[in-house]
This record gives structure tokens, C-alpha cells and sequence, in this order.
């Protein structure tokens, strides 16, 4: 069974602050995938990373897949407030349904 | 296009009753995913579609839980016989390959 541990499980931080989450696995997926989730709504995909060792940024979010592809981080910079939310990672699987496997998630709490 | 939707949006349901969910993804994503999620945890795969074509079923799928997706469009998922345990957020998702995107997901909770 393939697992993708998640950490930190929860974090609050002030505005300004920098924060990294991280994802891990001893499995292999196809591809990485972050999403951010709002209490009673679906998640919504935040960026899809497939090459070992790629980095992704968006705006004050970077985001990495390890060389190995079994692993990865979202680093937030100058974390804002629009911020807080449920964090995930999926990992894809291989095989062609690309169906996912999530981390449970890391709550995120920025302070104003 | 207005994305994923779900309906209904809410269901409360007594232990052993029948419940439906519908799903209706992006027009032109051809593939469509269920999953279900409990509290505090991330979402736990449960079917897949590729077209009208089932492709892949999760064990946690048991004998109560159908789905469907006629004509490779909107799809259904069905759960006979509710169980308590069965009290989640169904959330279904369309993609074209890689990425989903998920509706809102139905929240159903059994008394």
C-alpha cells in the first residue's frame, strides 16, 4: 500500500513568516501533486510536478519534487493571512488511472 | 464552464436507507474519480472512470456502493443500505490527464 506521509499536521505562524511543509513516501509516483482545501469545499489543485528534482513556483509558493520521486515540499514565503487553509499532497500512481493517494493534510493557520 | 458540481450538496439519511449522488464533471475531461473523505483525513480513492468505462475500483468499494457514468458524462454514485461508517464527504473529480478538478463534494451523514 502506498502512503504519503505528511508533516507538519498542523502550523500557525504569523503574517511575514516563512514556513515549509513536506511530503513523503517510500514509494515512487508518476507525478506530485499539491492542492489547498477551504472547510466544506472540495480541494483545489495547486500545481502538478512530474520530474525528479523539478522546482515549481507560484507567486510566494515554491514547491519541489525530490530526485527520487518519492517525495516533496511546499515552501511559503511571507505567509499572508489568504494563506490559512488544509494543504495536501497526492501522489500519482502509476498504471494509467492516475488515481491519487493524499497525505492527510497540513492545517495552516496565518496570524495577522 | 462552471467546473465540477456536485448535488446535493448536503444528505442526512437514516441508518439503512438508500442515497444517490450525482456528479457532473467538465464537458470535455473524459476521465472521473470518486473519492470519499472522513475527518482529518485525506481523500481515500474509490472509483475511477475513463469515458462510460469503469476502469478501476477501490476495496473500500464494497457491495453496497455503485456507480455509474452512462454516455461517458455526468455519473452516480449509489449506497444502499447506509451505514453509520458511512458518514463522509463524497467528493468526485474530472481531469483531461494529470490534475484534477474537484466539485464541491456532497457531505453525507448517517443517523
Amino acid at each position: 500500500t502506498q502512503l504519503l506521509e505528511q508533516s507538519p499536521q498542523f502550523l500557525s505562524i504569523q503574517e511575514g513568516e516563512n514556513l515549509t511543509v513536506y511530503c513523503n513516501s517510500s514509494s515512487v509516483f508518476s507525478s506530485l501533486q499539491w492542492y489547498r482545501q477551504e472547510p466544506g469545499e472540495g480541494p483545489v489543485l495547486l500545481v502538478t510536478v512530474v520530474t525528479g528534482g523539478e522546482v515549481k513556483k507560484l507567486k510566494r509558493l515554491t514547491f519541489q519534487f525530490g530526485d527520487a520521486r518519492k517525495d516533496s515540499s511546499l515552501h511559503i514565503t511571507a505567509a499572508q493571512p489568504g494563506d490559512t487553509g488544509l494543504y495536501l499532497c497526492a501522489g500519482g500512481t502509476q498504471g494509467g488511472s492516475e488515481k491519487l493517494v493524499f497525505g492527510k493534510g497540513t492545517k495552516l493557520t496565518v496570524n495577522p | 464552464d462552471t467546473g465540477v458540481s456536485q448535488d446535493p450538496r448536503h444528505k442526512i439519511t437514516k441508518r439503512g436507507q438508500n442515497v444517490t449522488f450525482r456528479c457532473d464533471p467538465i464537458s470535455e475531461h473524459n476521465r472521473l474519480y470518486w473519492y470519499r473523505q472522513t475527518l482529518g483525513q485525506g481523500p481515500e480513492f474509490l472509483t475511477y472512470f475513463q469515458n462510460e468505462a469503469q476502469l478501476e475500483k477501490s476495496r473500500l468499494l464494497s457491495d453496497r456502493f455503485s456507480a455509474e457514468r452512462p454516455k461517458g458524462s455526468f455519473s452516480t454514485l449509489e449506497i444502499q443500505r447506509t451505514e453509520q461508517g458511512d458518514s463522509a464527504m463524497y467528493l468526485c473529480a474530472s481531469s483531461p490527464t494529470r490534475g484534477y478538478t474537484f466539485g464541491s463534494g456532497t457531505r453525507l451523514t448517517v443517523v
